[in-house]
């Protein structure tokens, strides 16, 4: 069965830090990795798409892919308050995702 | 307005009754999913759409049926709704990915949401 494991969380970081979100994957067909954004009673919301072994940035967001460890993160530098929600991360190939459960993230100001 | 909507945004309903859910998509996309948000288990797939004619189950399609009534338009029905169906349902469309091809680059675009309570 493919699954997708996040760090169980919650995770807390203080205004300003960087917080770190790590999730592994059992399905070494996965081509395409993303990670949502989810704010309480809202829908998710992409944030990150990652295909290739190796590092992406886009402003303060990096996705980060290790194929040959099954290895998904995303790091979030300079966390605001208004990143605190629920980070999905989720991998597949062709037209299937497989979502984890979630890591909730808190920045506290 | 909206890419992807969802009817109705919030529903309660009583053991037995049948429930229809909508959704519709302005993206133009060919592909469509339904999905389940429960707390501590995340989003898991119910049914999934190539395109009109192409309908598939997904991890937890039993007590659930849908509808592919145009490109635009999926619907989900629980025909005997039961108390463990009280969930959070998404909709969900993407495309073939860059350059037509059907993997890389299939994100999922989601509609808002319903929130279902059977009571």
């Amino acid at each position: 069965q493919k699954e997708v494991e996040q760090n169980s969380g919650p995770l807390s970081v203080p205004e300003g830090a960087i917080a770190s979100l790590n999730c592994t994957y059992s399905d070494r067909g996965s081509q395409s990795f993303f990670w949502y954004r989810q704010y309480s009673g809202k829908s998710p919301e992409l944030i990150m798409f990652i295909y290739s072994n190796g590092d992406k940035e886009d402003g303060r967001f990096t996705a980060q892919l290790n194929k040959a460890s099954q290895y998904v993160s995303l790091l979030i530098r300079d966390s605001q308050p208004s990143d605190s929600a629920t980070y999905l991360c989720c991998g597949g190939s062709n037209y299937k995702l497989t979502f984890g459960k979630g890591t909730l993230l808190t920045v506290n100001p | 307005d909206a890419d992807v909507t969802q009817t109705p945004r919030n529903r309660i309903t009583k053991t037995g009754k049948r429930i229809m859910l909508e959704c519709s998509q302005t993206k133009g996309h060919d592909r469509m999913y339904w999905y389940r948000q429960d707390p501590g288990l995340g989003l898991r797939l119910i049914y999934y759409s190539f395109d009109v004619k192409d309908i598939n189950k997904g991890e937890i399609s039993d007590g659930y049926s849908v509808s592919r009534q145009a490109q635009a338009k999926f619907s989900l029905s629980l025909e005997s709704a039961i108390p463990n169906q009280t969930a959070l349902y998404f909709c969900a469309t993407s495309d073939l990915g860059p350059r037509g091809t059907s993997g890389v680059g299939n994100e999922q675009f989601f509609g808002p949401g319903t929130r279902l309570t059977v009571l």
